[in-house]
């Protein structure tokens, strides 16, 4: 069964500090590697994607990736109160007959405390 | 017009009634997804339409009938549900049905059964 692990949490972190989350992956073909961020009771937001090894930097947030080690994450700097949210890791798998499909770790809820 | 929209955003119902959620988007994707998410739970796939056509359907039950009318609309039937049915049901579409394509929520339909 393909797996996609998280710390559940929550992470607290004072605000204007790094946040680093973290998701490890069992499917060892996966390509594909996506943050989304939910707050209590919406819907998922696309944050970051991240297909190649390395970092990958937007604004304040930085996704590095790590095939070999089958591992990916997420480094939010300078965080702010807003950022406070539960934090979904997501890879593509392959299902079969030419569909793919996003598998989602349980999410690791970040708290950022003013 | 770079947006998913659902409605209704809220829907009560009896375990005897029928009623449908409806999806829209109108970025020209031509791969759109349910996605069912209980509280302080992932969200878990359902069904994935590419280019109008059933791709995916995870073993949901059958008082779940997806359709997809046209590349912009979908639907999903619900009879006779059951009360542990009750969740937020999520949109999403991606320009493909591929590995490396980004998914885009709706704001999501809340789903309470009685």
């Amino acid at each position: 069964q393909k797996e996609v692990e998280q710390n559940s949490g929550p992470l607290s972190v004072p605000e204007g500090a790094i946040a680093s989350l973290n998701c490890t992956y069992s499917d060892r073909v996966s390509q594909s590697f996506f943050w989304y961020r939910q707050y209590s009771g919406k819907s998922p937001e696309l944050i970051m994607s991240i297909y190649s090894n390395g970092d990958k930097e937007d604004g304040r947030f930085t996704a590095q990736l790590n095939k070999a080690s089958q591992y990916v994450s997420l480094l939010i700097r300078d965080s702010q109160p807003s950022d406070s949210a539960t934090y979904l890791c997501a890879v593509t798998t392959y299902s079969g007959a030419g569909s793919y499909q996003l598998t989602f770790g349980k999410g690791t809820k970040l708290s950022v405390i003013p | 017009d770079t947006e998913v929209t659902q409605t209704p955003k809220h829907l009560v119902m009896g375990m005897t009634n029928k009623k449908s959620l409806k999806c829209e988007q109108h970025m020209g994707h031509r791969a759109m997804y349910w996605y069912k998410q209980k509280a302080k739970k992932p969200p878990e796939l359902m069904f994935v339409y590419s280019y109008e056509k059933l791709s995916i359907n995870e073993s949901v039950p059958s008082r779940f009938s997806p359709e997809c009318p046209n590349s912009s609309l979908l639907n999903l039937h619900l009879h006779a549900l059951q009360p542990e049915d009750s969740a937020l049901y999520l949109c999403a579409s991606s320009p493909r049905e591929d590995p490396y394509n980004e998914q885009f929520f709706g704001p999501g339909t809340r789903l309470t059964v009685l």
